[in-house]
């Protein structure tokens, strides 16, 4: 089945500090992949998404770009600030091409602290 | 821009007794609503997905006379747990799925309603 691997936290940064958390999936076809941000106490925001191979997602200053061809999602940001200090799922939606379903799959999560 | 929103975040009950949780998209309708449960410092984790005007499919392991359903429209979804007890703490989270003014369908996430059973 599906599935979707990120690196563990959490990932402690000093601000302005350049960011990578890896995300790898398993999953047939073309996914749609997404990132997903939760901060302290609340759900989760939609942070940005690519939906076919090479496309680049961003959104305030994060950037991923989907690799087919290493099934991976990695989240970037070139200056971290301490107000990014949340938990950051990758997740995908399967191809439905494949016939593969209509649920999203979540990574486990990866925790980021900003400090200052 | 689509929102989610959840009605309570916050409740606190009585073991034995049952908790209604809302769940609406505002601004869009749903195709399909999702529930999910969260512990601490871990990821979401699937209950159900339903759809409007009819039942819920429930994810393995998930009681559905636990955890009680209804989509009564395409905006809205209510998770009743019944007669909770403090295993069933947690943060509860639902997700709608929908156009929400995006080219493709993207899924929403609400606030999340955060349960605590005494």
């Amino acid at each position: 089945g599906d599935s979707v691997t990120q690196m563990e936290g959490p990932v402690t940064l000093s601000e302005e500090a350049f960011l990578t958390i890896n995300c790898t999936y398993t999953a047939t076809g073309y996914p749609s992949l997404f990132w997903y941000v939760q901060y302290p106490g609340e759900g989760l925001q939609l942070l940005l998404k690519a939906t076919k191979a090479d496309d680049k997602g961003s959104n305030k200053g994060f950037e991923a770009t989907y690799r087919k061809e290493t099934t991976s999602f990695h989240l970037e940001k070139g200056s971290v600030q301490v107000s990014d200090s949340a938990v950051y799922f990758c997740a995908l939606f399967p191809d439905i091409l494949t016939g593969g379903g209509n649920k999203l799959t979540f990574g486990t999560g990866t925790q980021l602290k900003v400090e200052l | 821009g689509a929102v989610v929103s959840q009605h309570p975040s916050w409740v606190i009950c009585k073991s034995g007794t049952s908790v209604k949780i809302e769940c609406r998209s505002l601004d869009f309708q749903a195709t399909t609503m999702f529930w999910y449960r969260q512990f601490p410092k871990q990821s979401l984790m699937l209950m159900a997905t339903s759809n409007e005007g009819s039942k819920a499919t429930y994810e393995q392991g998930v009681e559905k006379d636990k955890f009680l359903i209804n989509h009564a429209s395409l905006t809205l979804s209510t998770l009743t747990v019944t007669s909770a007890h403090p295993e069933d703490s947690s943060f509860y989270i639902c997700s709608a799925r929908g156009w929400g003014g995006s080219r493709q369908e993207t899924q929403y996430f609400g606030p999340g309603t955060r349960l605590l059973v005494l």
